[in-house]
């Protein structure tokens, strides 16, 4: 069966360093993959997409990798700061379209100061 | 602030009742989703429409209907409610059909 799954329900780390995310997908084949932030009790914001074609994306302190031979993405925020303590959720559309998103569970994120 | 404008923030209701969950689009978006998001399942995708006709369609319940109206903003109606259907309910519309999803700030649902 189909399933997305992101590393870790929490992760904590020291302002300043590199937060490196995961998120691994089976039985998929998607076009696109994309990553989201949430506070609590608000929606989704999108972040960044990265094609099935790219291997790497950035903007500005944030840099995704998609490697389609390991099924595997990963969400870097360098230099983190406590603001950026979030949920990130990972998410791609198994009919190869940025459309019918299935979402992983998420990465609760702390970036303690 | 996405744009996306979702009513009512919280409801509270009954078992065995009926809802609608409101959704603006942003301005120019022709696209509208709907998601659920609850704690034992996570955030799923429910259904999309595209400048009022239904695009592509998630684990909906068959309880659960929606509608895409002419001036663009989408109602998802919810009847005879259960405990689980206790959740957070998010619009995001976009641009196009494939375009970047820019989501509401929700709607909560408890189901007493």
């Amino acid at each position: 069966s189909q399933k997305i799954e992101q590393n870790s329900e929490a992760l904590n780390i020291q302002e300043g360093k590199t937060a490196t995310l995961t998120c691994n997908y089976t039985n998929y084949s998607p076009a696109y993959l994309q990553w989201y932030r949430q506070d609590p009790g608000r929606g989704p914001v999108f972040l960044l997409l990265i094609r099935e074609n790219e291997k790497e994306k950035r903007k500005e302190r944030l840099k995704v990798t998609f490697d389609t031979t390991l099924k595997q993405s990963l969400f870097h925020i360098t230099a983190s700061q406590p603001a950026d303590s979030a949920t990130y959720l990972c998410a791609l559309d198994p009919s190869g379209s940025a459309r019918q998103l299935t979402f992983g569970s998420g990465t609760q994120l702390t970036v303690l100061p | 602030d996405s744009g996306v404008t979702q009513t009512p923030k919280h409801l509270i209701t009954a078992t065995g009742q009926r809802v609608t969950l409101r959704c603006s689009p942003r301005s120019g978006d022709l696209s509208v989703y709907w998601y659920q998001q609850s704690l034992d399942q996570g955030l799923q995708f429910l259904i999309q429409y595209y400048n009022g006709e239904e695009r592509a369609k998630g684990n909906i319940l068959e309880r659960f209907s929606a509608q895409q109206f002419p001036d663009l903003h989408s109602e998802l109606n919810l009847s005879s409610l259960e405990l689980g259907d206790s959740a957070l309910y998010f619009c995001a519309s976009s641009r196009g059909v494939d375009d970047t999803q820019y989501f509401g700030p929700g709607t909560r649902l408890t189901v007493l």
